[in-house]
């Protein structure tokens, strides 16, 4: 069975790009997770989804950034435009119904 | 936002010891989960407790859920090199709360 699928696993861009991230959820979940790591800040929150619809984007930094779930099988996270402060890994991870997450393999995001 | 304090920060044991390490709230968690991390992947849930006393094996892995409510533990048995990596506590601490607090990390350093 597969898991979290990611894509893609490696984004180097310059400043003022826009950035797009992809996520398929495991099958059968009905909430989707954006997360951030960094090494100051550790994991954030940034978005999450019910049955395609976001619940709480309080964690979202700026205006900067967006999320879409037009689906139960994707969601995308968009930066436009990226700054050098955006680079992170980026994890998105689906949910059980007894409230397990499980983390995608990230994508690690680098802005010159 | 509220953070869970896991300690040690971090471990540096030989290969074949045991391991333990823990993870404290000010407030009561319904569920505990534990991640572990490698270097350049994601999160992997290792096992989750849902009842204030349960004590849960995976492996040579054991945790439990505190009693109070407030503190879970997990311990590692007979140690091996791809034991390595960083170790997180997790849990929604609201009853029904879909977003999950994350602890501080504990880096487990495996000596040859």
């Amino acid at each position: 069975d597969a898991g979290v699928i990611q894509s893609p696993r490696h984004e180097v861009t310059e400043m003022g790009q826009e950035v797009t991230l992809r996520c398929k959820p495991i099958s059968g979940h009905n909430s989707l997770f954006w997360y951030r790591q960094t090494m100051m800040r550790g994991l954030e929150l940034l978005i999450y989804f019910n049955n395609n619809v976001p619940i709480d984007d309080s964690g979202m930094p700026e205006d900067r950034f967006s999320a879409k779930m037009p689906n139960a099988s994707f969601s995308t996270l968009k930066i436009q435009p990226s700054e050098p402060r955006d680079s992170a890994v980026y994890f998105c991870a689906s949910r059980t119904i007894t409230g397990e997450q499980f983390f995608g393999p990230g994508t690690r995001l680098t802005v010159l | 936002g509220q953070q869970l304090n896991q300690s040690p920060q971090s471990m540096f044991i030989q290969e074949g010891e045991d391991v333990s390490m823990n993870c404290t709230s000010s407030s009561i968690f319904n569920t505990w989960l534990w991640y572990k991390q490698d270097p350049g992947e994601g999160p992997v849930l290792l096992i989750a407790l849902y009842k204030a006393g349960e004590l849960t094996s995976n492996g040579r892995l054991t945790a439990q859920f505190g009693i109070t409510r407030k503190d879970s533990f997990l311990n590692i048995s007979a140690s091996i090199p791809s034991d390595v990596g960083i170790y997180f506590c997790a849990g929604p601490n609201n009853f029904g709360n879909e977003k999950l607090t994350f602890g501080t990390g504990t880096r487990l350093t495996i000596i040859p």
